[in-house]
């Protein structure tokens, strides 16, 4: 079973700050990276999946990256709002998932 | 269905009951995956089934816990002897090919007491 570290565990920002945070993996046997969306009440919500090297992907104000040589992706939200306020999830392959970081965006 | 569909969303037993947990996945899907997620922590790997084949059962806590997707579509968790440190919620996803996005269900909280 592979470990995957997320860091910061928890993080407080204010509407408008934009933030980041990482995700550790073991850059052997990769296959893929996912990451993951989890509002309270709700079930995870994929956002990306990223399988190359160097891969960025955007959707809207969050953006990802990937680096598989060094194993870490980080998440960006570019000014933050009170909805992105979520636990994010990022997996590796065969889909082991690190324990989140917990997101809170201050009005 | 719409989604992944699970049941029931809450089961309380009590300690050494057996219980069942269903999974619908998303019709078509491959891949299965059942998680337990703990109190405060991400959801952990139990086990993987492509179509009806369990090709990986290594996160299963004890023999305790049994798993099946018989025809490829449907799963059935089950747990023997439930014990308190089974309480949790418990968490199928499904995808359409191996390695694609997981698809979640709203899991079902066991709480043993």
């Amino acid at each position: 079973i592979l470990n995957v570290e997320q860091s910061p565990q928890s993080l407080h920002v204010q509407e408008g700050d934009s933030t980041n945070f990482t995700c550790s993996f073991p850059s052997s046997n990769f296959y893929a990276l996912h990451w993951y969306r989890w509002e309270t009440a709700k079930s995870p919500e994929a956002l990306f999946v990223m399988t190359l090297n160097g891969d960025e992907k955007k959707k809207g104000r969050i953006s990802a990256t990937l680096n598989t040589k060094e194993g870490y992706s980080y998440l960006y939200i570019k000014g933050s709002q009170p909805e992105d306020s979520a636990t994010y999830l990022c997996a590796s392959s065969p889909l082991v998932f690190g324990k989140g970081t917990r997101l809170s965006v201050i009005a | 269905g719409a989604g992944v569909s699970q049941s029931p969303r809450y089961k309380v037993a009590k300690r050494g009951q057996d219980v069942a947990l269903r999974c619908d996945p998303i019709s078509g899907h491959v891949s299965l995956f059942w998680y337990q997620q703990a109190l405060g922590q991400g959801p952990e790997f139990l086990t993987y089934f492509q179509n009806e084949a369990q090709l990986d059962k290594s996160g299963l806590p004890s023999d305790r816990f049994f798993a099946e997707r018989p025809e490829g579509s449907v799963s059935t968790l089950k747990i023997q002897r439930t014990q308190q440190e089974d309480s949790a919620v418990y968490l199928c996803a499904s995808s359409f090919l191996p390695g694609g996005p997981l698809h979640f269900g709203n899991g079902t909280r066991l709480t043993v007491t």
